[in-house]
């Protein structure tokens, strides 16, 4: 069974473009979160998607925004970018809610902000 | 907001030994992860916990899941040089988001 996947793999960008990175859940997986981890540092909780529609979000500000595809595949966009943006992107999937949600991890997309 | 103390944040191993981290919040969890990350590779789901008190074991690792649902450990039994790596928890309260610690990097000594 295939794993989370995610591309691109690296990105270079410079400050003030915008970016997308996309995720492919696992099948049968029909929640997608997305975290920001700096280099460094923990992970940090962005965004999760379940059946299309934007479940919660974390402390992130509004250039930061995703959708999620009835694939389930899901788009995470970063407007105006900021040096600070810099990081490792990951995404997870997860098949359900509740108690036994378990989220797997997918190999990260690195974007770089110069 | 809620927030993970996870230690120690580092520790180096020697080949046999047995290690162990934990990790404590102030707010109670219903969910307990613990994740390995490898350099430039995402995290990858080592063991779940879904019980207080819950004791589960994966190869070498074992992990429980605190009784007060604000804490749990993880044991790695006689190391290895590949349990090198950074070890992650993380508790899922409400809104199924899932709060991480600052990670415990293992290290083999020199």
């Amino acid at each position: 069974e295939a794993g989370v996947t995610q591309s691109p793999t690296h990105l270079i960008k410079t400050r003030g473009q915008q970016v997308t990175l996309r995720c492919s859940p696992i099948s049968g997986h029909t929640s997608v979160y997305w975290y920001q981890q700096a280099l460094g540092l923990g992970l940090q909780f962005l965004l999760w998607y379940d059946e299309g529609e934007e479940r919660n979000r974390g402390n992130f500000p509004p250039r930061f925004s995703g959708r999620q595809f009835p694939n389930y595949s899901s788009e995470l966009n970063v407007n105006a970018l900021e040096l600070e943006d810099s990081a490792l992107y990951l995404c997870a999937s997860s098949l359900m809610q509740g108690p036994g949600d378990t989220q797997y991890f997918g190999p990260g997309t690195r974007l770089t902000v110069l | 907001g809620q927030q993970l103390n996870q230690s120690p944040q580092s520790m180096f191993i020697q080949e046999g030994e047995d290690v162990s981290m934990n990790c404590t919040s102030s707010s109670i969890f219903n969910t307990w992860l613990w994740y390995k990350q490898e350099p430039g590779e995402g995290p990858v789901l080592l063991i779940a916990l879904y019980k207080a008190g819950e004791l589960t074991s994966n190869g070498r690792l074992t992990a429980q899941f605190g009784i007060t649902r604000k804490d749990s450990f993880l044991n790695i039994s006689a190391s290895i040089p590949s349990d090198v790596g950074i070890y992650f928890c993380a508790g899922r309260a409400a809104g199924n988001k899932l709060t991480f610690g600052g990670g415990t990097r293992v290290l083999v000594k020199p």
